[in-house]
């Protein structure tokens, strides 16, 4: 099993709607998780973190995080064209070391 | 504050040829982080050193690749001799140690071996 797992996409939401992104990963001991955006050609760029299970809002964005499912994922409301990008997910593994999924391409249709 | 600063921005060099990629992390940053992107693999970590101390490069794929960290303001990664397969974009990052602090990357360093 892969350490960090995501589907690759692409995921298409048409503008206004709710994109819905989502992340497992294996190592339970694991104790935080980030999701960072990355466009093409750009560096990743820190969108939202969580440390305990439930959710935490930023804005259009919502982390979820559930450690018994091992299991996080990331909503964005009201989906812009300019979310259109790769989101990455990264856990931070009991030995501080971050590890990052392939990402999912996020397409949002105008 | 100036964030990470990598260098070069680009570097096409021959098959056979060292490559030295060069980091700066955030000042006041104790981590510091080496990952290489490539469409097929995503984004791998290579190397990663606390407080300047070398902790885990079982990623670092063969021992053609080395990392050094000689101060806390910078770190190198090197590559000799280079193979075209080492294609990637090379990204350094750094953050605290702490178990709740994020990764802050640089603009990474996009590298060609022909």
């Amino acid at each position: 099993q892969k350490e960090v797992e995501q589907n690759s996409g692409p995921l298409s939401v048409p503008e206004g709607a709710i994109a819905s992104l989502n992340c497992t990963y294996s190592d339970r001991g694991s104790q935080s998780f980030f999701w960072y955006r990355q466009y093409s050609g750009k560096s990743p760029e820190l969108i939202m973190f969580i440390y305990s299970n439930g959710d935490k809002e930023d804005g259009r964005f919502t982390a979820q995080l559930n450690k018994a499912s091992q299991y996080v994922s990331l909503l964005i409301r009201d989906s812009q064209p300019s979310d259109s990008a790769t989101y990455l997910c990264a856990v931070n593994m009991r030995d501080d070391k971050i590890i990052f999924g392939k990402g999912t391409r996020l397409h949002i249709l105008p | 504050d100036a964030g990470v600063i990598q260098s070069p921005r680009h570097e096409v060099t021959e098959m056979g040829q060292e490559v030295t990629l060069r980091c700066k992390p955030i000042s006041g940053h104790n981590s510091l982080f080496w990952y290489r992107q490539t469409m097929m693999r995503g984004l791998e970590l290579l190397i990663y050193f606390n407080n300047n101390v070398p902790i885990d490069d079982s990623g670092m794929p063969e021992d053609r690749f080395s990392a050094k960290m000689p101060n806390a303001s910078f770190s190198t990664l090197k590559i000799q001799p280079s193979e075209p397969r080492d294609s990637a974009v090379y990204f350094c990052a750094s953050s605290l140690v702490e178990h709740n602090s994020p990764l802050h990357f640089g603009n990474g360093t996009r590298l060609t071996v022909t």
